[in-house]
């Protein structure tokens, strides 16, 4: 199993529409999880950490399930600006290094 | 709102040169970070670095690089003798010290591209 996966996509969506990503990781002594998203040739942002069960902010939740080892995020009312590649990060444990998904690329079509 | 900044945005070099990628950390942040991304691949860690020491570095990490903080706010990554294969955008990144605070900030790259 790799370390972090996800579905590479594409993912093509009308605007308005609900989107949802899974990512699968391997360790199960990770403790901490981000959700990144990263626009063609620029910098990952940081758009959500998922410490415990999960968080929502605005119209992104993020859930994590401890027990299969994976993590989820929603998209509600897709906007075009949210066409972007999104990265599941790990914590990889007892140190500070992140280990990053390959992303799955979102395209949200007017 | 704090950024990180990296300069220089976009560096050529000529395969065997050394360059010197360099970091401006968020001012309040302890730990730093470089990452590199390869074209079309997923962002590696390349290492962490803490109290003017390397914390964790990975296998790519190897003897051709260094990091360096020269001063108080420049964070420094040296490449000695730049292979092909070291073409990539460069990412550093820094962090707060906190046992939660995890979450790392991304400066916006740099483009190497050894020729």
């Amino acid at each position: 199993r790799k370390e972090v996966e996800q579905d590479p996509g594409p993912f093509n969506v009308p605007e308005g529409a609900t989107v949802a990503f899974n990512c699968t990781y391997s360790n199960s002594a990770s403790q901490s999880f981000f959700w990144y998203r990263q626009d063609c040739r620029k910098e990952p942002k940081l758009l959500m950490s998922v410490y415990s069960s999960g968080n929502e902010d605005g119209r992104f939740t993020a859930q994590l399930n401890r027990a299969s080892q994976y993590i989820s995020l929603l998209i509600r009312d897709s906007k075009l600006s949210d066409s972007a590649t999104y990265l599941c990060v790990v914590h990889a444990g007892n140190n500070r290094k992140l280990i990053w998904g390959l992303g799955t690329s979102l395209a949200v079509n007017p | 709102e704090p950024e990180v900044t990296q300069t220089p945005s976009h560096q050529v070099t000529q395969m065997g040169q050394e360059v010197i990628l360099r970091c401006v950390p968020i001012s309040n942040h302890l730990y730093f970070y470089w990452y590199r991304q390869i074209l079309g691949q997923k962002v590696e860690f390349l290492v962490s670095f803490y109290n003017n020491e390397i914390s964790e570095k990975s296998e790519i990490f190897d003897d051709q690089f260094s990091v360096e903080r020269p001063d108080g706010s420049n964070f420094t990554l040296k490449i000695r003798s730049t292979k092909l294969e070291d073409s990539a955008m460069y990412f550093c990144a820094s962090s707060g010290t906190g046992t939660e605070d995890l979450e790392q900030y991304f400066g916006p790259g740099t483009r190497l591209t050894v020729t």
